[in-house]
């Protein structure tokens, strides 16, 4: 199963309201970053908290990690029509290099 | 710098047939990563290298699928022979995995196989 597992699936505002997602995962991390995807397109990166920092910003967005839960959200703040998009969650194990995705939170803002 | 180029962005071909996708990493980082994403399954990491080096390729589906990266600067996805299920779309990203863990995606070759 994905290590990261995102919450909602999906979510739909108006704009100018504030979207909240989860990620939870399930082992040892040296960090969690959020990614962005918006339709036919590839991910970009947001944001990467690493297992010793709490709450981390940039812009309007706010991350916090809690590790004694195994989890994580991102605050998008202020939403706006373009910030539409999949997000996902994508933790980097102590074990290794690589990234392990979740499977994504649709955010659809409306104008 | 351009980002990661990708090449074909689509790619249509016939059940049986030979899929070779390429990848052009940012220049500087020395990780490269190849991924597929279908609904179904979602996000799925096949292999990644480091200083071009194969280091995990236990995503890889089966051997029908092989990858290669001879230089710093080229990677290519082979899928030989091609079956239905393996239509997805394959992502390339890279990383300058010593400074920065993060991750720089391609704009991905959507791949149908019919």
């Amino acid at each position: 199963s994905q290590q990261g597992e995102e919450d909602p699936q999906a979510l739909s505002i108006q704009e100018g309201e504030n979207a909240t997602m989860n990620c939870s995962y399930k082992t040892s991390i040296n960090n969690l970053q959020w990614y962005r995807q918006n339709s036919g397109r590839g991910l970009v990166h947001l944001i990467l908290i690493r297992s010793n920092e709490r709450e981390k910003h940039s812009g309007r967005l706010r991350v916090t990690l809690d590790t004694s839960k195994k989890s994580s959200s991102l605050l998008i703040t202020a939403s706006r029509a373009a910030d539409t998009a999949s997000y996902f969650c994508a933790t980097e194990e102590t074990s290794g290099s690589r990234l392990t995705f979740g499977e994504g939170t649709q955010l659809t803002v409306n104008p | 710098d351009a980002g990661v180029i990708q090449s074909p962005r689509h790619e249509v071909t016939e059940m049986g047939q030979e899929v070779t996708l390429r990848c052009k990493p940012i220049s500087g980082h020395n990780s490269l990563f190849w991924y597929r994403q279908t609904m179904m399954r979602g996000l799925e990491l096949l292999i990644y290298f480091n200083n071009n080096v194969p280091i995990d390729d236990s995503g890889m589906p089966e051997d029908r699928f092989s990858a290669k990266m001879p230089n710093a600067s080229f990677s290519t996805l082979k899928i030989q022979p091609s079956e239905p299920r393996d239509s997805a779309v394959y992502f390339c990203a890279s990383s300058n995995w010593d400074r920065t863990h993060e991750q720089y995606f391609g704009p991905g070759t959507r791949l149908t196989v019919t």
